[in-house]
């Protein structure tokens, strides 16, 4: 079964320093993954996906995230946070084939960005 | 820009009522899923719905759950009588097809109070 585990319920940041949330996954087969962000009283909107192509995906609002098989990871970076940053943050695997189409999700980061 | 919708945005009910929350996917997509989160917990998947069959469903999903799509537009997940751990944020997520490239489309959730 796929799962993922973010580590820090809760990161804070200055405005324009790096994002950093953690992301590992454990999964027997090649695993897809997605970074979610969901602001306030909002759904959850997919920020990024890797999906077995390139290693390191870009996403929306300046967001990427490497995907480090040799470490099960799937870090999501962010050169410098804005205040508009400020949201939770939810990384999801999803099983390759044979997998089913559901989303697992781990237990959320709030990114909390300060001036 | 397409996106699901949800309603109510909160619905409080009573121990041992039935409540139905419903959903309208994006209107060309195919799969649709409901996700819940328990306040401070992970979002965790309840159950996927295709040509009018369930696909795929979690333990969580059981006979007090069910879902419909009773005409061409929506998608309801009604439980017949709720308990005081049914208390969750439902989300509402549609995707246009099964593969990894295409993704799932959440609503901004229908959060339940059962007292």
């Amino acid at each position: 079964a796929q799962s993922v585990t973010q580590l820090g319920s809760h990161v804070s940041v200055s405005e324009g320093a790096l994002v950093l949330l953690r992301c590992n996954y454990s999964s027997s087969v090649p695993p897809y993954l997605f970074w979610y962000v969901q602001y306030p009283n909002q759904g959850l909107q997919l920020l990024l996906k890797y999906t077995s192509a390139a290693t390191l995906v870009k996403g929306i609002n300046g967001f990427e995230a490497e995907f480090k098989k040799s470490e099960t990871s799937f870090h999501l970076t962010k050169p410098s946070a804005h205040m508009s940053d400020a949201a939770e943050y939810f990384c999801a695997v999803r099983g390759a084939t044979g997998g089913g189409n559901k989303l697992t999700f781990g237990t959320g980061t709030q990114l909390k960005v300060e001036l | 820009e397409p996106e699901v919708t949800q309603t109510p945005s909160h619905q409080v009910t009573q121990m041992g009522q039935e409540v139905i929350l419903r959903c309208v996917p994006i209107s060309n997509h195919l799969y649709f899923y409901w996700y819940r989160q328990i306040l401070g917990q992970k979002v965790e998947f309840l159950v996927s719905f295709y040509n009018n069959e369930i696909s795929e469903k979690s333990e969580i999903f059981d006979d007090q759950f069910s879902v419909e799509r009773p005409d061409g537009s929506n998608f309801t997940l009604k439980i017949r009588s709720t308990k005081l751990e049914d208390s969750a944020m439902y989300f509402c997520a549609s995707s246009e097809r099964l593969a990894d490239t295409y993704e799932q489309y959440f609503g901004p959730g229908t959060r339940l109070t059962v007292t």
